[in-house]
């Protein structure tokens, strides 16, 4: 079955702290994985895509598909920073995990 | 530059009724994904439709249909509405059908029934 875990519902980081958001999934094929955000009442957007393997406001995130992780990295959050952050699986149609919030304290 | 725009942003409604949520495109974009957003959970994905036609379905009672017009917008019908169909509804579209195409969102209708 597809599914995308979020094992954290909410993540506390100071500022300047490194942060790690995880992201577990379950595909059979080839997954195509994402990372969305939602900021306060903002929509929901993309942040960064795993075949771009681009760096976004300093985030960074590396498919390891021997332990099937995608997990979201930043060597030194700020509290801009703070958000919702959802992985997402794209399977045939794009499955989102529980999402986790990431709360950046001064 | 407008964005996918959703209507209305806010709607209430009783268990038995009809509801009617509609979605407007970016301007170019072809591909239009309906999703729903539980308090407390991620997006879940209801319908795509691309160049009018259905082209993915999700896990949900075929209570729930959808539609694309020839100007690309599209509407989602939730029949015989239940107390657990209160939700962000949220639309996003796409220029194409194929996988990983960078999804735009809308800002949500919030569906409570009653």
């Amino acid at each position: 079955a597809q599914r995308v875990t979020q094992p954290e519902k909410l993540l506390s980081v100071f500022k300047g702290a490194p942060v790690e958001l995880k992201c577990n999934y379950s595909y059979s094929g080839s997954p195509e994985l994402f990372w969305y955000v939602q900021y306060s009442r903002q929509r929901l957007q993309l942040l960064l895509r795993h075949i771009s393997r681009e760096s976004i406001k300093g985030f960074t995130a590396d498919l390891n598909k021997g332990e099937t992780s995608f997990h979201l990295k930043k060597p030194f959050a700020q509290e801009e920073d703070s958000a919702m952050y959802y992985c997402a699986l794209q399977g045939g149609k794009l499955i989102f995990g529980q999402g986790t919030e990431l709360s950046v304290k001064p | 530059d407008a964005g996918v725009t959703q209507s209305p942003t806010h709607l209430i409604k009783t268990r038995g009724q009809q509801v009617t949520l509609r979605c407007s495109p970016i301007s170019g974009h072809k591909s239009v994904s309906w999703y729903q957003q539980v308090l407390g959970q991620g997006p879940q994905f209801i319908f795509q439709y691309y160049e009018k036609e259905e082209r993915g379905r999700g896990n949900f009672p075929d209570r729930f249909s959808a539609r694309q017009f020839p100007n690309y917008s599209s509407e989602l019908n939730v029949n015989a509405l239940l107390l657990g169909d209160s939700a962000l509804y949220l639309c996003a579209s796409s220029l194409g059908e194929t996988e990983g195409e960078k999804l735009f969102f809308g800002s949500g209708t919030q569906l409570s029934v009653l």
